[in-house]
């Protein structure tokens, strides 16, 4: 099946510091890219809909301004959290659609 | 709005046994439908993906089937192994912008 890469697999970062979380399909192009977030014990909830040139679409109860999506080309899509706080602690997991969806490894991060 | 409900939410199994994880959803109007593998601290892998169209789609050990009158999919895992201890996830997708909803998850533990 088609690869995503996710990067960094973990990263640990102080509060009110801002994290990047990279996600590449390595070898096809995707239009659209998703990002979900899941925490211990439950499952992937969406947070944003990603498509190539245009602005992230939110779903309901996500602050846009604190987890900017950028997807400047077919192959990369990224996640910044921004000002992170101790409840952003999260495994963050991206996918990518081609004629299905293929995960990312996800990446775990952790605000001290 | 739809839902995904999965049951059991978690199972244990002696090895060699054939078992069945469940996996309903409120909406019948489903584009396509997914079942994932969730190893701890990792991403997912996709295991089987059934169209809307389809009844069945089989890989290996795993069966996966699916009725959309009754809002219902299975997956079918036979001859268990201690390696298929994982959490298993079915996702529906709504329409072919690909948007995934998750199930709660079934962890399984194949004991030895």
């Amino acid at each position: 099946g088609a690869v995503v890469s996710q990067h960094p697999s973990w990263v640990i970062c102080k509060s009110g510091t801002s994290v990047k979380i990279e996600c590449r399909s390595l070898d096809f192009q995707a239009t659209t890219m998703f990002w979900y977030r899941q925490f211990p014990k439950q499952s992937l909830m969406l947070m944003a809909t990603s498509n190539e040139g245009s602005k992230a679409t939110y779903e309901q109860g996500v602050e846009k301004d604190k987890f900017l999506i950028n997807h400047a080309s077919l192959t990369l899509s990224t996640l910044t959290v921004t000002s992170a706080h101790p409840e952003d602690s999260s495994f963050y997991i991206c996918s990518a659609k081609n004629t299905e969806a293929f995960f990312g490894q996800g990446t775990r991060l952790t605000v001290v | 709005k739809q839902e995904v409900t999965q049951i059991p939410a978690a199972l244990s199994v002696p090895e060699g046994e054939n078992l069945v994880l469940n996996c309903s959803f409120t909406d019948s109007a489903i584009y396509n439908l997914q079942w994932f593998r969730q190893d701890p601290g990792k991403g997912l892998t996709s295991l089987l993906l059934i169209q809307s169209s389809q009844r069945e789609q089989t890989s290996g050990r795993l069966n996966a089937s699916l009725d959309k009158s009754s809002g219902r999919s299975t997956l079918y895992i036979a001859a268990s192994q201690p390696g298929d201890s994982a959490t298993y996830l079915c996702a529906v997708i709504r329409d072919q912008g690909g948007k995934l909803i998750f199930g709660q998850g079934t962890e399984l533990s194949v004991k030895p």
